[in-house]
């Protein structure tokens, strides 16, 4: 079945780029989804990526997908410490209902 | 534009007992989604409705967990009777069609 992976965390200093990254399974995914999670609180959705683009610049954040690796990435340019949270890649089931398939989280810490 | 409104936010009950969780989504919105998401995993889809009707329950544990929307505006989940490994949160989201979801802040259920 279709799988999301994600390393499970990550540290950058304050001012840095953080990078981001995610692993799926189902070539046929119309949409790709980064989500933020923040302690106690739901997801946010910071940006989407149609499956037919490699790239998607959005102010702070680029995200950049190889179909043929089946490999997304996140990138934050000047990472500050509000940007510590939880990041959920998401995949949504091809044939489905628009069923999102979420990874297991990457946790982001960002220091001084 | 409000967002996803889900109460209660936090419930503890004992093992056995019964709980329900409502949700109500963005104006508008046909589709409403609801999440389970354990400590350290990302969420996984429970149930799935278009208006009023489920599209995708495979992943609900029929035996104890029931949801239904009423008028195809709020919707509620039950879990009745509670186990254990029920703890987790609960996240209800909703989405225009089969297009972005947005999340509500979610349940905390802890089942002692």
């Amino acid at each position: 079945g279709e799988d999301v992976e994600q390393s499970l965390f990550l540290s950058v200093r304050e001012g840095d780029s953080s990078v981001i990254n995610c692993t799926y399974t189902d070539s046929s995914s119309t949409y790709l989804y980064w989500y933020k999670q923040e302690p106690g609180a739901g997801l946010q959705l910071l940006t989407y990526i149609f499956s037919n683009m490699d790239m998607k610049q959005d102010q702070r954040l680029t995200v950049l997908l190889n179909k043929k690796d089946k490999h997304l990435s996140l990138r934050i340019a000047d990472t500050q410490t509000g940007d510590s949270a939880i990041y959920f890649c998401a995949e949504n089931e091809s044939g489905g209902y628009n069923k999102l398939i979420f990874g297991a989280g990457t946790r982001l810490a960002v220091h001084p | 534009e409000a967002g996803v409104a889900q109460s209660p936010r936090y419930k503890i009950i004992e093992k056995r007992q019964s709980v329900a969780f409502w949700c109500n989504p963005i104006s508008g919105h046909a589709t409403l989604y609801w999440y389970q998401q354990i400590l350290g995993q990302g969420p996984k889809l429970l149930i799935q409705f278009q208006n009023n009707g489920v599209v995708d329950d495979s992943q609900l544990p029929k035996d104890r967990f029931s949801a239904e929307r009423l008028k195809g505006v709020d919707s509620t989940l039950k879990i009745q009777p509670a186990k254990l490994e029920d703890s987790a949160v609960y996240l209800c989201a909703s989405s225009p069609t089969w297009d972005t979801q947005y999340f509500g802040p979610g349940t905390r259920l802890t089942v002692l």
